[in-house]
């Protein structure tokens, strides 16, 4: 089975700062990753994801995660964060087994942003 | 696009009672799935569906009973609530059945509170 572990809570940082918002994975097979963004009140989506091919992963509002296989690791980071990065990020795993339906979902890291 | 709807989006409950949380979605996806999400547990499978007439368990199945009649409707059903289901659900849907590469799209949720 396969199991996702977000090192951060919460992560503060100042505006204009860059973050690196940390998840470590754990899975006998290979696996596809994700990084989802909630934002208040809203539901979750589409960050970016890593199925196959190039480590670095780049996706919407200028973040980007890299997929390290050696350390199990799939960590998101943006270089200058925004007051509108405020949300809740979630990192979760599938696998390309045939028939895999379930995506699994670490406990969230909450991101907050300060002036 | 309405995308994924759910209804009602707020819920008190006596312990007991039962209720049913609507889901639909317009986007013609096959598979469609509830989860629920608690404070540092980020989210958990509660059921899920690959197709109308076909349901499994997820990882928190206990207390909640789904059916999949069309490939629209993903109802859930609480049939006598529990203080411990007090929690905000998610229905989320996607198009891919194989792999499970594909993107979840959320619906914004519905908090239920059980008293």
């Amino acid at each position: 089975a396969q199991s996702v572990t977000q090192l951060d809570s919460q992560v503060p940082v100042f505006e204009e700062a860059p973050v690196e918002l940390r998840c470590n994975y754990s899975s006998s097979v290979s696996v596809y990753l994700f990084w989802y963004v909630q934002y208040p009140n809203q539901g979750l989506q589409l960050l970016l994801k890593y199925l196959s091919g190039s480590t670095l992963v780049k996706g919407i509002n200028g973040f980007e995660a890299e997929f390290n296989k050696s350390q199990t690791s799939f960590h998101l980071r943006k270089p200058s964060v925004h007051i509108s990065d405020t949300a809740e990020y979630f990192c979760a795993v599938s696998t390309p087994r045939q028939g895999a339906q379930k995506l699994v979902f670490g406990q969230g890291t909450r991101l907050t942003i300060n002036p | 696009n309405a995308g994924v709807t759910q209804t009602p989006k707020f819920q008190v409950l006596k312990t007991g009672q039962s209720m049913t949380l609507q889901c639909a979605q317009d986007m013609n996806h096959e598979y469609m799935s509830w989860y629920r999400q608690d404070p540092g547990m980020g989210l958990r499978l509660i059921h899920y569906s690959v197709g109308a007439g076909i349901t499994d368990q997820g990882e928190v199945p206990n207390g909640y009973n789904v059916s999949r009649s069309t490939t629209e409707d993903f109802p859930l059903r609480l049939l006598s609530a529990a203080p411990s289901q007090t929690s905000v659900y998610f229905c989320a849907s996607r198009q891919s059945l194989a792999g499970g590469n594909g993107e979840l799209f959320f619906g914004e949720g519905s908090r239920l509170t059980v008293l």
